[in-house]
């Protein structure tokens, strides 16, 4: 089992520019989450899915992020236009049932400058 | 909604000694789960413990062991001859139960435990 894989594992861009992170989940795992990471305020949670299906995008920091799940074993985190604040880490991490546990990938570090 | 505290931002033990992190929530659910991961400086979140609200015994993983309150709403969590591997941030983390599929994790601000050698 691969885990859970994100891509890019580091990204530098401008501001203004867009940006795309992906996430594959565990095969088998019903349930995507999207969380971000920041000194200031800690681990948030940004979206999730269960069954391909967005079911809490509270999190959403501003309509220049969306996330997409096309299918069962790909999602998205785009956020159009970037802005410096934006800079964090981003994980994704996914989960057949919450009572077994949740596993995280490895994060994506985003720098916008 | 759920929230988590935990009230150490730093600790620091001397390498196998026993040592203890703090974390109290709140919950209205009656339905839920706790856990503990652990974020080393390569950034991964590693699950190690976790507990199921409606178990009474405290979840054992090898030196890795909780002490839950449930009337308390406290989740602390006890590890053993700390080892140097051990050094990382420990965030304590809730979510609510539900029928099908996961509901998301509410986590604490973290306690970045620090082993002397």
């Amino acid at each position: 089992d691969a885990g859970v894989i994100q891509s890019p594992r580091h990204e530098v861009t401008e501001m203004g520019q867009e940006v795309t992170l992906r996430c594959k989940p565990i095969s088998g795992h019903n349930s995507l989450f999207w969380y971000r990471q920041t000194m200031m305020r800690g681990l948030e949670l940004l979206i999730y899915f269960n069954n391909n299906v967005p079911i809490d995008d509270s999190g959403m920091p501003e309509d220049r992020f969306s996330a997409k799940m096309p299918n069962a074993s790909f999602s998205t985190l785009k956020i159009q236009p970037s802005e410096p604040r934006d800079s964090a880490v981003y994980f994704c991490a996914s989960s057949l049932t919450g009572a077994y546990g949740y596993t995280f990938g490895s994060g994506t570090r985003l720098t916008v400058v | 909604a759920q929230t988590v505290t935990q009230s150490q931002p730093e600790m620091s033990v001397q390498e196998a000694e026993t040592v203890t992190l703090s974390c109290t929530y709140d919950t209205s659910e009656s339905d839920y789960y706790l856990f503990w991961y652990k974020q080393p400086p390569s950034r991964q979140m590693i699950l190690v413990i976790r507990q199921e609200a409606y178990k009474q015994q405290n979840a054992t993983e090898n030196r890795f062991s909780v002490n839950f309150q449930k009337a308390a709403k406290s989740f602390s969590l006890k590890i053993s001859d700390s080892q140097l591997g051990d050094a990382a941030m420990y965030f304590c983390a809730s979510c609510r139960g539900s029928g099908g599929g996961a509901d998301g994790l509410t986590f604490g601000k973290g306690t970045h435990l620090i082993i002397q050698p």
